[in-house]
């Protein structure tokens, strides 16, 4: 079953706005990993957050995690055209064997 | 430092043939992972394997989908008999340990292979 869903499904902002982008997810996890994929390319993995944190940066990016909710963010700041990609968040299932489970991504525009 | 590489990147077959893909991991990476995915779609698990074995094929179809990990030599996802149901993007992944652990880990992914069945 489908564990990560992102929320928006496709978000469009102007250069130098802020990106917010959501998932939730369904069990428990082990951790939770961002990746961006631009258009018809491979996946760049992001950042990982464990499941005993609750906020991570790196760069312009900033991850939450609330395990009581069930759900993270990704932030990113002062955003440029070069982050136009879709973000996809994946969780690693406590118990789980060492798959990611993927939900269906967020499609990011950045207009310069 | 290599990454995670794949090939072909692009494979067209008509239905009834075979496809093999090939997916070498990073340099000391022993954990392979193969996803699939369709257009505006997330990433599907299919399989987890180590060197010369299968951990996870949950996420394998049970017919005409095998895969391995040979000791020497890429990883090879084989599709026998292909349909067009089996068009999509194949992306491996690797880590140097298994991911749900503890310790938790990365997966770094390749450029993905585009199979494409006529």
């Amino acid at each position: 079953s489908q564990q990560g869903e992102e929320d928006p499904q496709a978000l469009s902002i102007q250069e130098g706005e802020n990106a917010t982008m959501n998932c939730s997810y369904k069990t428990s996890i082990n951790n939770l990993q961002w990746y961006r994929q631009n258009s018809g390319r491979g996946l760049v993995h992001l950042i990982l957050i464990r499941s005993n944190e609750r906020e991570k940066h790196s760069g312009r990016l900033r991850v939450t995690l609330d395990t009581s909710k069930k759900s993270s963010s990704l932030l990113i700041t002062a955003s440029r055209a070069a982050d136009t990609a879709s973000y996809f968040c994946a969780t690693a299932p406590l118990g789980g064997q060492g798959n990611l489970i993927f939900g269906k991504g967020t499609k990011l525009s950045v207009k310069p | 430092n290599a990454g995670v590489m794949q090939n072909p990147r692009h494979l067209v077959r008509r239905r009834g043939q075979e496809a093999r893909l090939r997916c070498s991991p990073m340099k000391g990476h022993s954990h392979v992972y193969w996803y699939r995915q369709l257009p505006e779609e997330g990433l599907k698990f299919m399989v987890y394997l180590q060197k010369e074995n299968i951990i996870d094929e949950s996420g394998m179809p049970k017919e005409r989908f095998s895969a391995e990990f040979p000791k020497e030599g890429p990883s090879i996802l084989r599709i026998q008999q292909v349909v067009r149901g089996d068009s999509a993007a194949y992306f491996c992944a690797s880590s140097p340990f298994q991911t749900s652990g503890t310790s938790g880990g990365t997966q770094y992914f390749g450029p993905g292979t585009r199979l494409t069945v006529l």
